[in-house]
């Protein structure tokens, strides 16, 4: 059964620092690409990062380019997002979500998605 | 970046009755469209992807359709379980991956 369990959100102010894990089981973490996707208060949905299946490649959107990092660990079936210098904006639940393609060197779209962590950015 | 556009922005339906959702893509992007189900508090869930294939364990009444830009989620005959907010969500050309702003359907 294929789990993805986010943790490391919270409350922090401004320009500060967030690292969110997301934990998964079920599935051959190595052999797919997983994305990062929030959720605002109230609003819907937002894509955030993609990291390929071996790591190589990665993708952001716009707003957080350079502030925001995917990674993941393959000998802990783990992935993660480094926020850095986290705006009012920044505040949303964060979803880990894996990616349908088997070890492709593109993305797709999502299978599977975790529960969530929420991140609060306020003074 | 393509614009996912979702219509309308709320319905509002009868248990049993057919539900009709579009979403319109701002450029051609084939058949690379999924939906996606949400309940309050809850984590999205796939229900359909390649614009009219249905994810594993998703009920028949579920069907999608179209190509290019027009695209369409019919729930044949709404049961109080499917009462939520659905997103479709373009991956033929990215990044970014894009959504459309969300239908939520709700009881008459």
């Amino acid at each position: 059964q294929v789990q993805l369990v986010e943790s490391g959100g919270g409350v922090v102010q401004p320009g500060e620092s967030l690292r969110l894990s997301c934990a998964v089981s079920g599935f051959t973490f190595s052999s797919y690409g997983m994305h990062w996707v929030r959720q605002a208060p109230g609003k819907g949905l937002e894509w955030v990062a993609f990291i390929w299946y071996n790591g190589r490649n990665e993708y952001y959107t716009d707003s957080v380019k350079g502030r925001f990092t995917v990674s993941r660990d393959k000998s802990k079936n783990t992935l993660f997002l480094q926020m850095n210098s986290l705006r009012a904006e920044d505040t949303a639940v964060y979803y880990c979500a894996k990616d349908h393609i088997l070890t492709g060197y593109y993305g797709s779209f999502i299978d599977w998605w975790g529960q969530g962590t929420p991140v609060t950015v306020s003074s | 970046e393509i614009v996912m556009t979702q219509s309308p922005a709320t319905l509002s339906v009868s248990p049993g009755e057919r539900a009709t959702l579009s979403c319109r893509a701002s450029q051609n992007i084939g058949s690379d469209l999924a939906w996606y189900q949400q309940k309050p508090g809850q984590a999205p869930r796939l229900l359909i992807y390649d614009a009219s294939t249905r994810a594993t364990g998703i009920p028949a009444r579920f069907s999608g359709s179209g190509s290019g830009t027009e695209f369409t989620l019919t729930i044949s005959s709404l049961q109080s379980e499917d009462f939520a907010v659905y997103y479709c969500q373009q991956y033929n050309n990215w990044p970014p991956w894009t959504f459309g702003q969300g239908t939520t359907v709700e009881i008459k």
